[in-house]
């Protein structure tokens, strides 16, 4: 069946250093991942797509790499700062049909400390 | 621009109730998604609408079910109550089926006692 898992359930780091989050899946072929920010008690906030002929997503302090082969995207936040803890979720999405069911992996909670 | 607005924002029912969830996408988004939230198995895909059809559904029993009206306003249903459907469920919209960027709601946290 198909799985999508992230590295950690969290992952605590120093103000400044980089982030770096892992989505591997199994059993899937996507034609893109997305990547979403999620604070309690709110919805995820979409924060980067890369499709699966891209190899590297970038958007200011945030950048995401897609392996096909691996089937694996790191997610970086460089820089970090307290205000990027949450939690973050890697989404799958197919070829074709209706693309409105992502299969989302369960997310890494970030702490960024000062 | 408003973004998705769900309610209500916390409900408490018992085993056996019913309840009904409510969704409006953002103006002009007509596409509209639910996912149900739980800390042991994540977010999980409900269903989908567009236009007022039924596009897509995911695992869940036919409890589950759900509508759209003409303005793209969406509600969704659950029948017979169980514990294990406490939950966050959450509304997604985007503007069709062929965009891939999903809008989320804050979610209705439902607590089934």
């Amino acid at each position: 069946s198909q799985k999508i898992e992230q590295n950690s359930e969290a992952l605590n780091i120093q103000e400044g250093k980089t982030a770096t989050l892992t989505c591997n899946y199994t059993n899937y072929s996507p034609a893109y991942l997305q990547w979403y920010r999620q604070d309690p008690g709110r919805g995820p906030v979409f924060l980067l797509l890369i499709r699966e002929n891209e190899k590297e997503k970038r958007k200011e302090r945030l950048k995401v790499t897609f392996d096909t082969t691996l089937k694996q995207s790191l997610f970086h936040i460089t820089a970090s700062q307290p205000a990027d803890s949450a939690t973050y979720l890697c989404a799958l999405g197919r070829h074709g049909g209706s693309q409105g069911n992502l299969i989302f992996g369960k997310g890494t909670k970030l702490s960024v400390k000062p | 621009k408003a973004g998705v607005t769900q309610t209500p924002r916390y409900l408490i029912k018992t085993r056996g109730q019913q309840v009904t969830l409510s969704c409006s996408p953002i103006s002009g988004h007509r596409s509209v998604s639910w996912y149900q939230q739980t800390p042991g198995q994540g977010l999980q895909f409900l269903f989908e609408y567009f236009s007022e059809t039924q596009r897509n559904k995911g695992n869940f029993p036919g409890r589950f079910s759900g509508r759209q009206f003409s303005n793209s306003r969406s509600e969704m249903n659950v029948s017979t109550l169980e514990l294990g459907d406490s939950a966050l469920y959450l509304c997604a919209s985007r503007i069709g089926t062929g965009q891939e960027k999903l809008f989320f709601g804050s979610g209705t946290q439902l607590s089934v006692l």
